[in-house]
């Protein structure tokens, strides 16, 4: 079975950093692009970052600069390091599998979450 | 930057038929991929590359793509398919969200 499970989650003071994991297990993580994508209470989903086979990385102006994607494939893991932490950036954060060409990803499966809280 | 436009909310009657757009600037002329999402729960998959449904996704969800609107089309609507719905689609690096639409199951 495909999954991906999260954590890291937590209460961080704004202007602090946060490390978010995400284990995979059930298929070759080595081969697909992962996304981490979030969603603030009561509202839509944002996507946060992706991170291709080779390493390669992309973002949106929202976090550039600030959150950092990376990936273990020997550990089947997934990290976003996030750095200067707002209260806006406050949400679940999701790990998705990227499935699909590259460009143009589709997310399946999807991680249940983890909780990020900025707030002193 | 571009932008994915969704009705807030739809209604549908049980056992009628839902039809849920996403518009944007020439939306036609890119893949668009639909996840369902249901209090609490993470985001599923039910359509990708416009009109194509994933395994254990049932044949009453289908989607189309031309011009300025995708639309995701819930056949026999059942009380089980209450949810938000999200179109996603790529933009040059990016990737961009529709805002959502709630679906309501009367």
């Amino acid at each position: 079975e495909v999954q991906l499970v999260e954590s890291g989650g937590g209460l961080v003071q704004p202007g602090g950093s946060l490390r978010l994991s995400c284990a995979a297990s059930g298929f070759t993580f080595s081969s697909y692009d992962m996304h981490w994508v979030r969603q603030a209470t009561g509202k839509g989903l944002e996507w946060v970052s992706a991170i291709g086979t080779a390493g390669d990385t992309y973002y949106p102006g929202s976090v550039k600069g600030r959150f950092t994607i990376s990936r273990e494939n020997a550990k089947n893991s997934l990290y976003l390091q996030m750095n200067s932490l707002r209260a806006g950036d406050t949400a679940v954060y999701y790990c998705a599998r990227g499935y699909g060409i590259r460009g143009n990803n589709w997310f399946d499966p999807w991680g249940q979450g983890t909780l990020v809280t900025v707030s002193s | 930057s571009y932008e994915l436009t969704q009705p807030l909310s739809v209604s549908v009657a049980l056992g009628q038929t839902a039809r849920i757009t996403c518009g944007g600037n020439n939306i036609g002329s890119k893949n668009v991929h639909w996840y369902q999402q249901k209090p609490g729960q993470a985001p599923v998959l039910v359509i990708y590359r416009d009109s194509n449904r994933p395994s254990g996704i049932p044949e009453r969800f289908s989607g189309s793509n031309s011009g300025n609107t995708a639309t995701l089309t819930i056949s026999r609507a059942q009380a089980g398919d209450e949810a938000d719905y999200y179109c996603q689609v790529w933009d040059s690096s990016d990737v961009v969200f529709g805002g959502g639409t709630k679906l309501t199951v009367l």
